[in-house]
């Protein structure tokens, strides 16, 4: 069975500084990977996903995640993070032709002015 | 136009009540999905539909039953509601290609 770890349970971080999330995962076959941002009391927004091609994924709002096979890791990046990046983040991932999505314990993230 | 929706919002109920979410999606995808958020923020999958039918059935209570009319609409009727159901729960459609849209989510309280 899939399984998705974050060791990061709560980062703090002030305004400027870089950030890199930490996204495990453990199947051993053709993944896909998705980082989603939930905004205090909101839903769940898509921020990037990887099927296939360049491990350097771009997502939306500057984040950005790199593929690591060979380390089962997909880490989340922001050279620069803004007070409005204060949020939950969740990795997940689905295999290939089964599209449940798997998700991890999420990272709380809290940007200090 | 609001792709995944769900109604209500927020749903308030005491023990034993039974009560219905509703899911429409207007994206056109065949797969729908219920997930569950607990308090402490994990997310983890109930069900899943493609084109009605049932293919995901995670280790739920049977007091939850999922119903899909139709391949844009997934309901989630639970009987006998306890209050470890309290939580948050997400409609997603998939859609090959393009991937997962998620509901804003229901905040169900039992009280």
């Amino acid at each position: 069975a899939q399984s998705v770890s974050q060791h990061n349970h709560h980062v703090i971080l002030s305004e400027a500084a870089s950030l890199e999330l930490g996204c495990n995962y453990s199947y051993g076959g053709t993944v896909n990977l998705f980082w989603y941002v939930q905004y205090p009391g909101q839903h769940l927004q898509l921020l990037l996903k990887y099927f296939s091609g360049d491990p350097l994924v771009k997502g939306i709002k500057g984040f950005e995640a790199e593929f690591i096979k060979s380390k089962f890791s997909f880490n989340l990046r922001k050279p620069s993070v803004q007070w409005s990046d204060t949020a939950e983040y969740f990795c997940a991932t689905s295999n290939f032709g089964n599209e449940k999505l798997t998700f991890g314990t999420g990272t709380r993230l809290t940007i200090i002015p | 136009d609001t792709a995944v929706s769900q109604t209500p919002k927020y749903l308030v109920t005491q023990m034993g009540n039974d009560k219905s979410i509703k899911c429409e999606q207007n994206l056109g995808h065949d797969t729908m999905y219920w997930y569950k958020q607990d308090s402490k923020k994990f997310l983890k999958i109930m069900f899943s539909y493609n084109n009605k039918e049932l293919i995901i059935n995670e280790t739920v209570p049977n007091r939850f039953s999922p119903k899909s009319p139709d391949k844009a609409h997934l309901n989630l009727h639970i009987n006998s509601l306890e209050l470890g159901d309290s939580a948050v729960y997400f409609c997603a459609s998939f859609g090959q290609g393009y991937g997962y849209t998620f509901g804003s989510g229901t905040r169900l309280t039992v009280v």
